[in-house]
């Protein structure tokens, strides 16, 4: 079946500019993350969904960071006012909560603030 | 915040040779897992093992844990030129809501043909 898929796989902002990027889980996954991956500070956790719970935000580095899942399927990040050290690779992961805890990552959105 | 370290951080071996890469984190965890990632993009799982275990196989792969010393090693023996790639570890802590995973920094494998 489907993998896990992002949109876009390359995005490149000025400064200033708020960007969303999306993530489209594995059906029947009903838990959703949210990684990135910059040069400085390696993989880092930013948000976790499972169903109809409230999110844990734990990861998000500041209040410019947000994220929303609609009808427990398909998430949307979204960083306002990029700064250049939001530039990094965003990896979305659904898993199942039941059984193996293995996550299936998306390909990334490779972001560019300039 | 990344949870421990990975050693070495970078390997070079000839095809056929096993490469073997050690990971520590620092908090008791519930499993630990080895992902790989090519091109610097999605990554892919590999293995996991659950803290009340000492070794797992999968393949050509095979995962030692040892919670008293908070490290885990994973070895590929038999490397193939398609093995080159980046290694990462990442734990579930005990009290983690979610089973979010806290990441190693990374082992970058490369297997000369």
């Amino acid at each position: 079946g489907a993998g896990v898929s992002q949109s876009p796989s390359n995005k490149v902002t000025e400064k200033g500019k708020d960007v969303e990027l999306r993530c489209d889980p594995i059906s029947g996954h009903t838990a959703l993350y949210w990684y990135r991956q910059s040069l400085g500070q390696g993989l880092e956790f930013l948000i976790y969904f499972q169903g109809n719970s409230a999110p844990d935000k734990s990861g998000l580095p500041s209040d410019r960071f947000s994220a929303e899942r609609t009808g427990g399927s398909v998430s949307t990040l979204t960083i306002q006012r990029t700064q250049q050290e939001d530039s990094a690779v965003y990896l979305c992961a659904s898993s199942l909560v039941q059984g193996s805890h293995e996550q299936y990552f998306g390909p990334g959105t490779r972001l560019t603030v300039t | 915040s990344q949870q421990g370290e990975e050693d070495p951080q970078a390997l070079s071996i000839q095809e056929g040779e096993n490469a073997t890469m050690n990971c520590s984190y620092k908090t008791s965890i519930n499993n630990l897992q080895w992902y790989r990632q090519n091109s610097g993009r999605g990554l892919v799982h590999l293995i996991l093992i659950r803290s009340n275990e000492r070794e797992k196989h999968s393949g050509r792969l095979r995962v030692t844990l040892d919670t008293s010393k908070k490290s885990s090693s994973l070895l590929i023996t038999a490397s193939r030129a398609a093995d080159t790639a980046s290694y990462f570890c990442a734990t579930v802590a005990i009290k983690a809501a979610g089973n979010k995973l806290t990441f190693g920094g990374g082992t970058r494998v490369l297997v000369k043909p």
